[in-house]
C-alpha cells in the first residue's frame, strides 16, 4: 500500500497570505489527524477528521482550519500567516481502533516557510 | 492529557541492546502506553503500545510495570538505523490523537 502522501513538501510564504496543505490518507483509512512540529513547541495537535466531520481540535488558534473529502483525502488551511506558522505540518492517517490501540501513520509533512 | 516523563537523551553502542524508560506519573486505568519514534528528518512513526501486559513486535518489546507507573522500550540490538526521537504517550481508549512529549533522543555509537 502506499503511504500518506502530503502536498507539496515546501512552501514558502510572505506575511498574510493564506496557505492550503493536502494529504492523502492511506488507503482505507479514513480517520486524518494535523500537526505541526516547531523547534520550540515540539508536536502539537491539530485537528481530527472522520468521515468528513472535525472530531478533535487542538489548541490553535481560528486561522487554522480543515476539512475532509468523501475520499478521505484532506486539506489544512491557515489564513493571515504569521511569522511563527512556519514549521513542518504533518499529516497522519489511521484505522479506527477497537483493541485500544492507536496506530497513526505520518506522511513526510509540508515544510512552510513564512518571510 | 496524561502526562509522561522521559530522559532527554540516551546513547547506546551498535549491536547492544537500549532499554528506554518512561514515566506515566498521571496514567489513568483506560489509558494505553503508546511509543513512536521518530527518525531524522521523517514523520514520526509507531512502534508498540500495550495496557498491562508486555508486548513484543518486530520492532521493540515493551515492558510495563504492575502498578503501571513506568514503562520501558526494549530494542534487543540496536542499529544505526534506530537513532531516533522517542515518545512514551498515553492514550486513552478510543481517542484519536496523540500528545507529545519532548521525547528521548537516542544515539547509535558504531
Amino acid at each position: 500500500k502506499a503511504g500518506v502522501t502530503q502536498t507539496p513538501r515546501y512552501l514558502i510564504k510572505t506575511r498574510g497570505q493564506q496557505v492550503t496543505l493536502s494529504c492523502s490518507p492511506i488507503s482505507g483509512h479514513r480517520s486524518v489527524s494535523w500537526y505541526q512540529q516547531t523547534p520550540g513547541q515540539g508536536l502539537q495537535f491539530l485537528f481530527e477528521y472522520f468521515s468528513e466531520t472535525q472530531r478533535n481540535k487542538g489548541n490553535f488558534p481560528g486561522r487554522f482550519s480543515g476539512r475532509q473529502f468523501s475520499n478521505s483525502r484532506s486539506e489544512m488551511n491557515v489564513s493571515t500567516l504569521e511569522l511563527g506558522d512556519s514549521a513542518l505540518y504533518l499529516c497522519a492517517s489511521s484505522l479506527i481502533q477497537t483493541s485500544g490501540g492507536l496506530a497513526q501513520y505520518f506522511g513526510p509533512g509540508t515544510r512552510l516557510l513564512v518571510l | 492529557d496524561a502526562k509522561t516523563t522521559q530522559p532527554n537523551s540516551m546513547e547506546s553502542n551498535e549491536e547492544e541492546p537500549v532499554h528506554l524508560p518512561c514515566n506515566h506519573s498521571t496514567i489513568s486505568g483506560t489509558d494505553y502506553i503508546h511509543w513512536y519514534r521518530q527518525l531524522p528528518s521523517q514523520g514520526p512513526e509507531y512502534v508498540i503500545h500495550g495496557l498491562t501486559s508486555n508486548v513484543n513486535n518486530r520492532m521493540a518489546s515493551l515492558a510495563i510495570a504492575e502498578d503501571r507507573k513506568s514503562s520501558t522500550l526494549i530494542l534487543h540490538r540496536a542499529t544505526l538505523r534506530d537513532a531516533a526521537v522517542y515518545y512514551c504517550i498515553d492514550i486513552i481508549q478510543g481517542a484519536q490523537k496523540l500528545v507529545f512529549g519532548q521525547g528521548t533522543r537516542l544515539t547509535i555509537n558504531p
